[in-house]
């Protein structure tokens, strides 16, 4: 029951460097989210996908691009990383939108 | 817009006494409610979610809410609490419809102190 995986689980760039977070779910689940967690502020949506084949901004959008490649998968992209974009990031998936969300154990990202 | 406030970003209590922790929401429609607990350098886990109908919700661990509309709350509690209970609790809300998006609280950490 591997459930949301998410890879790498840790990674270092520098200011920059360009990388892609990975995401897979295998609970055929139909919609896909990537959020941010920063000490004080809680979860914040990045990007979501409520279906294959459509991607949609959320609150904090700016500086990362994203794929929905199949129903399973849903990678995020830093194209330049910033300091700014140091944080855990997490991947969820949900049956639909309105449904709880299953999160995978994260990525801890830092940038120098 | 919808929205979630937690009340107290930390809450220390006994090990044994009552655990109680607040969230208040905002929605322009009926809102879908959720708890989630976060274990240390783990992903956030399902406790209980509200959607319609009975207003006092049971969840895993013994931990159970209560929807108060009038309120516009949905406050966690567990009438005693173990050690194992520590880990940050984040209380979220939904606005239900198939397009809607989840909006999170800024978390509450709870400590269990023997």
């Amino acid at each position: 029951n591997a459930g949301v995986t998410q890879t790498p689980k840790f990674q270092v760039l520098k200011t920059g460097q360009s990388m892609t977070l990975q995401c897979a779910q295998d609970m055929n689940h139909n919609s896909m989210y990537w959020y941010r967690q920063d000490p004080g502020m809680g979860l914040r949506l990045i990007y979501y996908s409520a279906s294959e084949g459509t991607t949609d901004k959320g609150e904090v959008p700016n500086g990362y691009n994203v794929s929905r490649l199949n129903k399973r998968e849903f990678s995020l992209r830093l194209e330049s990383a910033a300091p700014s974009q140091t944080s855990v990031y997490f991947c969820a998936s949900s049956y639909i939108s309105n449904q709880p969300q299953h999160f995978g154990d994260g990525t801890r990202l830092s940038i120098l | 817009a919808q929205s979630v406030t937690q009340l107290g970003s930390h809450v220390s209590v006994s090990e044994g006494a009552l655990v109680l922790l607040r969230c208040n929401y905002s929605s322009s429609v009926p809102p879908y409610l959720f708890w989630y607990v976060q274990y240390p350098n783990q992903g956030l886990q399902l406790l209980l979610k509200y959607t319609t109908g009975a207003t006092l919700v049971k969840g895993i661990n013994g931990f159970e809410a209560e929807f108060k509309k009038s309120e516009t709350s949905f406050h966690l509690t567990k009438p005693s609490a173990h050690m194992s209970d520590a880990a940050e609790y984040f209380c979220a809300v939904s606005e239900g419809g198939t397009a809607s998006k989840l909006t999170f609280g800024t978390g509450t950490r709870l400590q269990v102190t023997l």
